[in-house]
């Protein structure tokens, strides 16, 4: 499968502790992205890479969530003293094959990351 | 701040008849997206719509683009029941780089 790829599928834990997750982008694709999605309601933007370097952070990321894309290829979000307001599904998506392709724009989701926080 | 808007938001079809779901944003752009997603499951790419007056059609599904009117339409012929799940329009700005999302449109197909 060389789709976007994202572990684990489902987390619950406990208010106060941390949680990460990982997503494994397309291999061709440069730039990741980050959104969440809570019920009922449309996926919200949260952050995004081109390669290694993080562009553009959402007001919505507040300093308890933390991502990273180290070697341009996997990324880790990273969320610290989780509140029950964080449950929601965190997806990730990838787009922007290079190597001359034009760029349509279009975004690639992974299945998600399901996070219940009790 | 680019706002998404569906409408409706929820659509009862009935098996056979013909529907439409409306997408208006708020600011200039040439590029809109369409998305599928079924209950449980990650989002589904439909159509890519990349300038004024495109038309994409994959079966009973038609999408189209009025970038003057800032409106794109996703049109339902004859709905079945394997069309229900929820339909998510989002539109890219110029140098962006990143979709924002309206709120989905949920689709139910009775018989």
């Amino acid at each position: 499968d060389t789709g976007v790829s994202q572990n684990p599928r489902h987390k619950i834990t406990k208010r106060g502790q941390n949680v990460t997750f990982r997503c494994d982008p397309i291999s061709e694709h440069n730039r990741l992205y980050w959104y969440r999605q809570t019920l009922g309601q449309g996926p919200e933007f949260l952050t995004y890479f081109q390669n290694e370097a993080q562009l553009e952070k959402s007001r919505l990321l507040s300093d308890r969530f933390s991502a990273e894309r180290p070697k341009g290829s996997f990324s880790t979000l990273e969320i610290q003293r989780t509140e029950q307001g964080d449950s929601a599904m965190y997806l990730c998506a990838s787009s922007f094959p290079h190597r001359g392709l034009p760029n349509t724009g279009e975004l690639f989701f992974g299945e998600g990351s399901r996070l219940t926080v009790l | 701040e680019l706002k998404v808007e569906q409408n409706p938001l929820f659509l009862s079809m009935q098996e056979g008849k013909n529907y439409t779901i409306y997408c208006n944003y708020s600011t200039t752009s040439d590029r809109l997206y369409w998305y599928r997603q079924d209950p449980g499951k990650s989002l589904e790419s439909l159509f890519v719509l990349l300038s004024n007056g495109a038309v994409k059609q994959e079966g009973r599904l038609m999408a189209s683009l009025d970038t003057k009117a800032r409106l794109s339409t996703l049109h339902i012929t004859a709905a079945v029941h394997d069309l229900s799940a929820t339909y998510f329009c989002a539109v890219d700005t110029p140098h962006d780089y990143k979709l924002s999302f309206g709120a989905g449109t949920t689709v139910t197909v009775r018989a």
